[in-house]
């Protein structure tokens, strides 16, 4: 069974400081990794997805991701924040390449972009 | 492209109620799956179709909840009677599968309160 864990519920930085957003997975078979975004009052959209090409992932926004089978880690990452990136983020985990299209989320983590 | 249509986009109504949740997914995906959102379960998959068939409703909380796709372009999520732990954001997403993955495209939501 796949799972994503997502470490930290809630992150603080403040404008202009590095965003680090972790998560770590568990899958039987090599996995398709995606990061969404929520933002308040509307539907999560698509940030980034690693697909066993590139292990560096890079999406919009400015946010990037680095695929590590050894730490079975996907942590999501920007190198100055934005007011504008203060949302919840979503890790989601997937088989590669099975015919199970579902989506495992981990619970999200709330980041808050201080002045 | 218009993107994953759900309405309402809230609804308020009595425990014991009937309520029907609708989705429009994305024209050409061929499936689509219904998620729901609490802030003590986070996100949870109810049920998923692929090519208007229910694939897996595993998630499904109980009998009071049921879903039908009877064409391509139109879902229904129905809770009947409805209670007030029913209370919760209800998301529609929709995808091309198969021949690699892509990514869930989200509707807005539909914020149900039950009294």
């Amino acid at each position: 069974a796949q799972s994503v864990t997502q470490l930290g519920s809630h992150v603080s930085v403040s404008e202009g400081a590095l965003v680090l957003l972790r998560c770590n997975y568990s899958s039987s078979v090599p996995p398709y990794l995606f990061w969404y975004v929520q933002y308040p009052n509307q539907g999560l959209q698509l940030l980034l997805k690693y697909t066993s090409a590139a292990t560096l992932v890079k999406g919009i926004n400015g946010f990037e991701a680095e695929f590590k089978k050894s730490e079975t880690s996907f942590h999501l990452t920007k190198p100055s924040a934005h007011m504008s990136d203060a949302a919840e983020y979503f890790c989601a985990v997937s088989d590669l390449g099975g015919s199970n299209y579902k989506l495992t989320f981990g619970k999200g983590t709330l980041l808050t972009v201080n002045p | 492209d218009a993107g994953v249509i759900q309405s309402p986009r809230h609804e308020v109504t009595e425990m014991g109620q009937e309520v029907t949740l609708r989705c429009k997914p994305i024209s050409g995906h061929n499936s689509l799956f219904w998620y729901r959102q609490t802030m003590m379960r986070g996100l949870e998959l109810l049920i998923y179709f692929n090519n208007n068939v229910p694939i897996d409703d595993s998630g499904m909380p109980e009998d009071r909840f049921s879903a039908k796709m009877p064409n391509a372009s139109f879902s229904t999520l129905k809770i009947q009677p409805s209670e007030p732990r029913d209370s919760a954001v209800y998301f529609c997403a929709s995808t091309l599968a198969g021949g690699g993955y892509n990514e869930q495209f989200f509707g807005p939501g539909t914020r149900l309160t039950v009294l």
